[in-house]
């Protein structure tokens, strides 16, 4: 079975500073992981999403995450917060192979609140 | 160049009744999905379609019931709404059935069951 655990509700940062949004998974195969973006009264925008090769992955709107194996770990990551990036910001995960359980399960999300 | 499109985007209803939530996509993909988003925001999948034949069925009661009269569509009908039925629905589509394809999602529709 696949799972994704995000371990923070709500992270707060100070517009300009670095940010990070944790992430860990757990699955049987090889993982693909995705970051999506929910801003308040719409539906998720895909960020970024890792498959294969390069660790660091480099999606929309600046934001980027490191793919770690050792550490079962996908976290999401900006150099400079901004304002807009206030969020709710799910992980989902996808094992593979995995027989018929290809759907993508999602994490239980993190609120980002960036302060001006 | 609405890419997943859902309605109605918000729908109240009284406890009993029958409702449907129609879906759209214009992307040309073969896979289309419905998830449920709870109070707490947890997202979690109910149905998916691959060219038009059902590939997940989740323990949803029979009270809901899809249908994908062509690739493009998905629509989501819901017999009996209860109270707990109250949720956010989001459709979803993705290229493929293949594990690394993104979803792109619908803007979702807010159900309040009174």
């Amino acid at each position: 079975a696949q799972s994704v655990a995000q371990p923070e509700d709500q992270v707060n940062v100070a517009e300009g500073n670095p940010l990070t949004v944790k992430c860990t998974y757990s699955v049987s195969g090889n993982p693909y992981l995705f970051w999506y973006v929910q801003y308040p009264n719409r539906g998720l925008q895909f960020l970024l999403k890792y498959i294969t090769g390069d660790n660091l992955v480099k999606g929309s709107y600046g934001f980027e995450a490191e793919f770690n194996k050792s550490q079962t770990s996908f976290h999401l990551k900006k150099p400079s917060a901004l304002v807009s990036d206030s969020a709710l910001y799910f992980c989902a995960v996808r094992d593979i192979p995995s027989g018929s359980a290809r759907q993508l399960t999602f994490g239980s999300g993190t609120q980002l609140t960036v302060l001006p | 160049d609405t890419a997943v499109s859902q309605t109605p985007k918000y729908l109240v209803t009284q406890m009993g009744n029958d409702k449907s939530i129609k879906c759209e996509q214009n992307l040309g993909h073969d896979t289309m999905y419905w998830y449920k988003q709870d109070s707490k925001k947890f997202l979690k999948i109910m149905f998916s379609y691959n060219n038009k034949e059902l590939i997940i069925n989740e323990t949803v009661p029979n009270r809901f019931s899809p249908k994908s009269p062509d690739k493009a569509h998905l629509n989501l009908h819901i017999n009996s709404l209860e109270l707990g039925d109250s949720a956010v629905y989001f459709c979803a589509s993705s290229q493929d059935w293949g594990s690394n394809t993104e979803a792109f999602f619908g803007q979702g529709t807010r159900l309040t069951v009174v």
